[in-house]
């Protein structure tokens, strides 16, 4: 099995920009669709981005996702910050033997 | 609208068994699977299994092969997830989750805590 690495926190002020990465240990990145789910404290995940770099309806175009082969990466990146995205945020796949991959979660602080 | 709705709070001694439902609406319960997500105090998401509501086929988390069990009910459009010989680090909040094309989790319930304390 492989595993999701993202780093433990990152901030950044309103309105600028933010990426945060996504590391796949074994297996190409490109090889199974990589998901985004936000999570703020006390409620269920939400999804920010699917497939990679989708964005499901209500969900601002401030949100993208990209895939990096090279690096064997995802990101997600959150542009015009605001202090709501201010939240816990997982990056998830999955292939063949195992349908589910968390990674173990970045906390975003907007200061 | 969609909506999966989940069993309330459990408390449980180490040793019993915990079972969750989750109850599916606003979609047709047979043309999706169904995954189920942990999360202990203060820890990152856990993926525990998933079932096809088709077909009840199951792919389970290495980890708790031999004491998971996930089982549907189409009748009802319900989901179960089973627990035994619970441990102290099974306290968590479990959800179960609507998982579309691309092992995507669309929906998700809105959480079962189950505490297991001697």
């Amino acid at each position: 099995n492989f595993m999701l690495t993202q780093p433990h926190s990152v901030s950044e002020s309103p309105g600028k920009t933010v990426t945060i990465s996504c590391t796949r240990s074994s297996g190409s990145i490109a090889s199974n669709y990589v998901q985004w789910y936000q999570q703020r404290p006390g409620s269920s995940p939400t999804t920010v981005i699917y497939e990679d770099n989708q964005r499901p309806s209500g969900v601002p175009d401030r949100f993208s996702g990209s895939i990096d082969s090279s690096s064997n990466s995802a990101s997600l990146t959150i542009s015009g910050l605001k202090t709501e995205d201010e939240a816990d945020y997982y990056c998830q796949s999955y292939d063949s033997s195992i349908r589910g991959v968390f990674g173990g979660g970045t906390k975003l602080t907007v200061l | 609208q969609v909506q999966l709705v989940q069993s309330g709070a459990e408390v449980k001694k180490p040793g019993a068994s915990v079972k969750v439902s989750c109850k599916a609406s606003g979609y047709t319960f047979t043309s999706y699977g169904i995954s189920w997500v942990r999360q202990a105090p203060g820890q990152g998401l856990e993926w525990m299994g998933w079932i096809s509501a088709y077909n009840g086929n199951t792919n389970y988390a290495q980890k708790l092969q031999g004491r998971v069990t996930m089982t549907t009910d189409t009748s009802t459009s319900t989901a179960y997830m089973e627990l035994r010989s619970l441990r102290s680090d099974d306290t968590a909040v479990y959800y179960c989750a609507r998982e579309g094309s691309s092992s995507w989790y669309e929906n998700w319930g809105q959480g079962t805590l189950v505490t297991v304390s001697s």
